[in-house]
């Protein structure tokens, strides 16, 4: 069975620092495409990062480019979003999501498993 | 940066069909990039639906349904049923080197 969990979520100070992380089992890691993807409260879905299987590409969306860092250990199979400089606007679940292959090519890009998420708070 | 446009809201009765629209443009669904589906129960992660504009991942039921023509995409719903209530999001090319997701559409079983 496919399994992606997220934790790391929290309440934040806004300025403040997080990294979320993603544990995954079921797959072969490596050969895959992941991504995170946000909801705030209320809201729809938005695309926030993308990463390479091998981990040598990475994309972000223009909201979180400059303060964000995507990054993947495949021999703990797991994904991590580093956040910085977080502001209220940056509230929401966070979801660890499985592209179908190993590129991210945004032309034909999907994903086809979620986690569950991880609530990011940013408040003082 | 690429926009999707979703009505906020359809309903149906029971065992009927809805549809819903994702309406983008040339830069995205019009230019022959693929648009796929999810659906977000209550409380709950979003799924895939339909991927490559038309194709069901194994499990999904067949009254669940993508086309696509010009700049635009729908997602029909036949047979309705109260669990399929919840929400419906469509996604695609956004742009640069990003994906985006429509605003989502609440479906409403009467």
């Amino acid at each position: 069975e496919v399994r992606l969990v997220e934790s790391g979520g929290g309440l934040v100070q806004p300025g403040g620092s997080l990294r979320l992380s993603c544990a995954v089992s079921g797959f072969t890691f490596r050969s895959y495409a992941m991504s995170w993807v946000r909801q705030a409260p209320g809201k729809g879905l938005q695309w926030v990062s993308s990463i390479s299987g091998s981990g040598d590409r990475t994309y972000f969306a223009d909201s979180v480019k400059g303060r964000c860092t995507i990054s993947r250990d495949n021999s703990k199979n797991t994904l991590y979003l580093q956040m910085n400089s977080l502001s209220a606007e940056d509230s929401a679940i966070y979801y660890c999501a499985k592209g179908f292959g190993e590129t991210y090519s945004p032309y034909f890009y999907y994903m086809d498993v979620w986690g569950k998420g991880s609530t990011v708070t940013v408040s003082s | 940066q690429s926009m999707l446009t979703q009505p906020p809201s359809v309903s149906g009765a029971p065992g009927q069909r809805v549809t819903i629209s994702c309406t983008g443009s040339n830069s995205n669904i019009g230019a022959g990039y693929d648009v796929h589906w999810y659906q977000q129960l209550p409380g709950t992660a979003p799924k895939l639906l339909i991927y490559a504009s038309n194709s069901r991942p194994s499990g999904v039921p067949d009254r669940f349904s993508g086309s696509r023509s010009g700049t635009s995409a729908s997602l029909a719903i036949t047979g309705l049923q109260a669990e399929d209530e919840a929400h419906y999001y469509c996604q695609s090319y956004g742009g640069g080197l990003s994906v985006v997701f429509g605003g989502g559409t609440e479906l409403t079983v009467l």
